[in-house]
């Protein structure tokens, strides 16, 4: 069993749609999680970054953390044809040495 | 402009050849990651620097190394022992957090490699 679960997709949705991608992990030790966007043939970038339990919002993007459920979500408010790409999301341990473990990725299409 | 470059874009290798991938950052980050990325895999650690003339092995070392001479570079080789090569390898660095979190890992634009 791998240690960060996360559904390869596609997913395809209609512009404006909200979307929610999820990650599921198994180690309960991850205190610090991330979510990361991927153009096509490009480095992932960025998206959001929260610690521990919570909501996190940045302009249409809601990042969700339920740590009794082992449980990671990222909201996509209306989305854009732009937000087509694949998003990893990533963990880590606190007292680590920054180590992230990656999701598989999940493919997003929205179409115009 | 601050950020991670890596070189080259692409690259091709036959098989028996040792080929280095080049990565340099100019945002003074003490830590550098490189990763590799299969299609459906996600990336997977093959290699980590958290500072200058040390660094640790990550999940896949195998078949590959590096060097940390210098703060800003990163380079990782490809050895011919490293059985299935063809891939896309992606350098990050962050911060090295003394309070134990994870910092921010920002990634290069990635090389694809490709063993003919």
């Amino acid at each position: 069993q791998k240690e960060v679960e996360q559904d390869p997709g596609p997913l395809s949705v209609p512009e404006g749609a909200i979307v929610s991608l999820n990650c599921t992990y198994s180690n309960s030790a991850f205190q610090y999680f991330m979510w990361y966007r991927q153009y096509s043939r490009k480095g992932p970038e960025l998206l959001m970054y929260t610690y521990s339990s919570g909501n996190k919002e940045d302009g249409r993007f809601t990042a969700q953390v339920d740590k009794s459920s082992k449980y990671i979500s990222l909201f996509i408010r209306d989305s854009q044809p732009s937000d087509s790409a694949t998003y990893l999301c990533a963990m880590s341990i606190s007292g680590n040495t920054g180590k992230l473990i990656f999701g598989q990725g999940t493919t997003l299409q929205v179409k115009p | 402009d601050g950020g991670i470059t890596q070189s080259p874009k692409y690259l091709f290798r036959k098989e028996g050849q040792n080929v280095t991938l080049s990565c340099e950052q100019n945002l003074n980050h003490d830590a550098m990651y490189w990763y590799r990325q299969d299609p459906g895999q996600g990336l997977r650690l093959i290699y980590y620097s958290q500072i200058v003339n040390d660094f640790q092995k990550g999940d896949i070392a195998e078949g590959y190394s590096v060097s940390r001479e210098k703060k800003e570079s990163f380079p990782l080789t490809v050895t011919s022992a490293q059985k299935n090569p063809t891939a896309f390898y992606l350098c990050a660095s962050s911060r090295r957090t003394t309070s134990g979190g994870a910092d921010t890992q920002y990634f290069g634009p990635g090389t694809r490699l490709t063993v003919l």
